[in-house]
């Protein structure tokens, strides 16, 4: 299944599928993006992390791309588990700011 | 779990209370951070210390006061909210260089959920 953020703020995939978050950013200052992954009740959790020059970055089941030609970011998770659902945000930094601001995010329901 | 504990996890308070939210890392971070959050958005920056100094302020009401004690504490001192206010208040860290947060990544406490009545 796949998103994008600001058009498709839930995203429902199957168990076992790979799920795709999209992100897009509007400041081309930006330099580093994270993703955090936010389940009910709790405080946002880091996920994966990428610097602006990199396109690509792997951690464990989680891929992140960064397309800063067209300022776009995303989330790849494999093999979808029912402990993924929760609201996942995208958020940056601007080149010389010291603050990180978070995009408006996406919730993943797993279907059984 | 995280290692940026908040205390309390539940406040709730009237409009002529004060009180105040407590934050703490030992993860050895420089940089300390107070988000507001609503329901069903994105944590949105109010505050960012570095180095125990407020290095921002996001135009934030001054009933919202922030108070670095030392490098491993954050407080939010609370005083004549509305109701408006109320919301999940989080707290966050990360690494600091050259007096302004880099680009580390942070983590987040678990936060305190205010309810002003």
């Amino acid at each position: 299944g796949e998103s994008v953020g600001l058009h498709l703020p839930t995203l429902s995939v199957q168990e076992g599928d790979n799920s795709i978050i999209n992100c897009a950013y509007s400041n081309s200052a930006s330099d580093y993006f994270i993703w955090y992954k936010q389940e009910s009740g709790k405080g946002p959790q880091f996920i994966i992390d990428i610097r602006s020059n990199m396109d690509k970055r792997q951690g464990q089941r989680v891929t992140v791309l960064l397309n800063k030609t067209v300022k776009h970011l995303s989330l790849q998770i494999a093999a979808t588990q029912p402990g993924d659902s929760a609201v996942y945000f995208c958020a940056e930094r601007a080149g010389n700011a010291s603050k990180i601001i978070f995009g408006s995010g996406t919730r993943l329901s797993i279907q059984p | 779990d995280t290692e940026v504990t908040q205390t309390p996890k539940h406040l709730v308070m009237g409009m002529t209370n004060k009180k105040s939210l407590k934050c703490e890392q030992h993860m050895g971070h420089r940089a300390m951070y107070w988000y507001k959050q609503k329901a069903k958005k994105p944590p949105e920056l109010m505050f960012v210390y570095s180095y125990e100094k407020l290095s921002i302020n996001e135009s934030v009401p001054s009933r919202f006061s922030p108070e670095c004690p030392n490098s491993s504490l954050l407080n939010l001192h609370l005083h004549a909210l509305q109701p408006e206010d109320s919301a999940l208040y989080l707290c966050a860290s990360s690494h600091s260089r050259q007096g302004r947060a880099s680009g580390n990544t942070i983590y987040f406490g678990e936060g305190s959920w205010l309810t002003v009545v």
